[in-house]
């Protein structure tokens, strides 16, 4: 069964230090496609990083990065140089791509808090 | 291009009523989710249609709980009857056919039951 687990509930750390938040998932499939979500103070949900499960490279968005750990079926987000901005909670998520049904699952969040 | 719409914004029920949320998806996108987010269970599935037709309908919400697409550009999720355990924030969110591809999501209804 697809499921996505992200133990971290809440992490602060201090601005322009480095984050790092875990994510382990499960699946069959033998093709799937990772995210990372940021959710804001206001409620807004907006996509941050994509890893597809054939690549080996780790993707990096601007000052977003992941640690994908393919035989641990992790993907960790990595942010470098935070800034007070970037307190939100953040959701990975994982999209199965063997199927014709590519339905979202997300993990339940990890609350970022970014202190001056 | 106009984003993900969800109306209303806010909605406040009494036990037992039955509650229609509405939501517009990115113009072109063929697949669109409804998701109940709530601070213990988080953003939980609860229905998918890819080109209207309805590919998971969400499991434990099947019994009160029906989402329709009802064209393309349409989509309705009825709760029918509500109870206070269903106060929660519903996102609808939206995405190009694939599943590469990343989600859309509106702004969410905020719904009381009472």
């Amino acid at each position: 069964a697809q499921k996505v687990t992200q133990t971290q509930t809440s992490i602060s750390v201090v601005e322009k230090t480095t984050v790092t938040m875990d994510c382990v998932y499960e699946t069959r499939d033998s093709s799937y496609f990772l995210f990372w979500y940021k959710q804001t103070a206001s409620g807004e949900i907006v996509f941050l990083i994509r890893q597809d499960s054939y690549k080996k490279e780790n993707a990096t968005v601007g000052h977003y990065s992941l640690n994908f750990q393919k035989p641990k079926s992790s993907i960790g987000l990595i942010i470098t140089a935070t800034q007070i901005e970037d307190s939100a909670v953040y959701f990975c998520a994982m999209r199965e791509g063997d199927t014709n049904a590519y339905k979202v699952i997300f993990g339940k969040g990890t609350h970022l808090h970014v202190l001056p | 291009d106009a984003g993900v719409t969800q109306t209303p914004r806010h909605e406040v029920a009494e036990k037992g009523q039955t509650i229609i949320l509405k939501c517009e998806p990115v113009s072109g996108h063929n697949d669109l989710f409804w998701y109940r987010q709530t601070k213990i269970q988080g953003l939980e599935l609860l229905s998918y249609f890819r080109s209207k037709s309805l590919m998971e309908d969400g499991g434990a919400f099947k019994d009160r709980f029906k989402a329709e697409m009802l064209n393309s550009s349409f989509s309705t999720l009825k709760i029918q009857p509500t109870e206070p355990k269903d106060s929660a924030v519903y996102l609808c969110a939206s995405s190009l056919d694939g599943s590469q591809n990343t989600l859309y999501f509106g702004a969410g209804t905020r719904l009381s039951v009472l």
